[in-house]
């Protein structure tokens, strides 16, 4: 089972501000990693698939990156809707798996 | 625009089978894979397992002994049964498609409590 793990656990940032993310991958998921944002009470919200593309509607501040084992998610300049909780999920290898998440909180 | 519907029971004994459905409308269920995803309160999502328009699915090893995912594709519908439950199976249940890829969507998910 690939295990992923994501740092920091808490970043508290104010809005435009500029935010990274990173997940980390026990072992290759050959690219095949995926990020979510979830808010209190929904569904996660998939934001990029893939390492780097943007899913349908999704703004262009939010930018994913990376290869092979380590992995980021770039929010150029958060807005305040952006305060939530953010997922890495790999779909590399089944089992799927998801990281334990980053809070995005207000400063 | 493709939109997928849990619905089941909130309340489940333990030791009973959980047995959730997934509605899914606006799209084709022989397309992609459809995966069960559940998430405890407080946690992060957790993986149960998926099922191929042909029939095959893969199984979370943890939960592997207890659970069954089948597709009827004259319903447009996906199932889970999760047997034996207890207590560690409370959680919001959610049905996705293509579960981190580009044709992934997820249902607004439905919340069971495991508890006498």
């Amino acid at each position: 089972e690939i295990l992923l793990t994501q740092s920091p656990v808490t970043l508290s940032l104010s809005p435009g501000e500029g935010a990274t993310l990173s997940c980390r991958a026990s072992q290759s998921v050959g690219g095949f990693l995926a990020w979510y944002q979830q808010k209190p009470g929904q569904a996660p919200r998939l934001l990029i698939y893939d390492t780097s593309n943007r899913a349908t509607g999704v703004p262009a501040r939010f930018s994913g990156s990376g290869s092979g084992t380590d992995f980021t998610l770039t929010i150029s300049s958060l807005e305040p809707e952006d305060f939530a909780v953010y997922y890495c999920q790999q779909r590399g290898d089944w089992p799927l798996t998801f990281g334990g998440g980053t809070r995005v909180d207000i400063k | 625009q493709v939109q997928l519907q849990e619905s089941g029971p909130g309340l489940v004994k333990p030791s009973e089978t959980l047995s959730l459905t997934c509605t899914v409308s606006g799209g084709s269920i022989t397309t992609y894979y459809w995966s069960w995803v559940r998430q405890p309160a407080g946690k992060e999502p957790e993986w149960i397992g998926r099922i191929f328009s042909s029939g095959n699915t893969n199984y979370s090893p943890s939960l592997k002994s207890r659970v069954t995912i089948s597709l009827d594709t004259s319903k447009t519908q996906l199932s889970l049964k999760l047997s034996s439950v207890t207590a560690a199976d409370t959680a919001v249940y959610y049905c996705a498609r293509d579960c981190g890829g580009s044709g992934s969507v997820w249902g607004q998910g439905t919340t069971v409590i495991v508890s006498s």
